[in-house]
């Protein structure tokens, strides 16, 4: 099993360009999140989803769409990249039926905009 | 205002000494708590997790102890060891729709 994955892995950006992140699991999860990771800040989450064609907003979800026409997929678009967007996104999964079930993390996507 | 608090931002410790990674929280409902690793360039990992009814919980040289009158947790490493070197994060399973809070991390480092 690969867990999950993203892609890519790094990205330059100007300011006004869009771009999508794609995040895939093959774990059958039904949960998928979308994290934000700056310095002194921890991880916040951006949007998240409770199954396939089901997406919500999380704690930061400014500037962000989001979609899960898949099970083990879900992509995180940036519309018009802002600096502020500058960050390592970091996708997650888990199956949620219980408190006890972990998130599983992707290894992040550092995108820089200029 | 933080809801879950690391207030140490790093830690060093020796080979082989105890490591103890400290952790806050506000919500006396917060029901489930767990610590994740990050190596750099790499995503969390989970580590190790305790529920509000116990107040320990063990794993090998991991063990985590929750204080709930103080809403206290740590993370006690023994022996610590070099590949233990990361940033350990605490974070709160909290309500219904199973999201994490987190706090903002702690980055340990053990010394050969």
């Amino acid at each position: 099993n690969a867990g999950v994955t993203q892609t890519p892995k790094f990205r330059v950006l100007k300011t006004g360009q869009s771009m999508t992140l794609l995040c895939a699991q093959d774990m059958n999860h039904e949960y998928m999140y979308w994290y934000r990771q700056d310095p002194g800040m921890g991880l916040r989450l951006i949007h998240y989803s409770v199954g396939e064609g089901t997406t919500a907003k999380g704690e930061v979800p400014d500037g962000y769409n989001v979609s899960r026409l898949k099970k083990q997929n879900f992509l995180l678009g940036l519309e018009s990249a802002a600096p502020s967007q500058t960050s390592v996104y970091f996708c997650a999964s888990s199956h949620q039926r219980a408190v006890t079930d972990t998130q599983y993390f992707g290894p992040g996507t550092r995108l820089t905009v200029l | 205002d933080q809801q879950v608090k690391q207030n140490s931002p790093s830690l060093s410790v020796q080979e082989g000494r105890i490591s103890i990674l400290n952790c806050d929280y506000t919500n006396s409902m917060f029901d489930y708590f767990l610590w994740y690793k990050k190596y750099p360039a790499e995503g969390p990992t989970f580590l190790i997790s305790i529920s509000s009814i116990k107040d320990k919980n063990e794993d090998g040289r991991f063990t985590v102890f929750l204080n709930k009158s103080a809403k206290h947790l740590s993370l006690h490493i023994v022996p610590s060891q070099p590949g233990d070197s990361a940033v350990y994060f605490c974070a709160v399973n909290a309500g219904n729709n199973r999201k994490l809070i987190w706090g903002l991390g702690t980055s340990l480092a053990v010394n050969p």
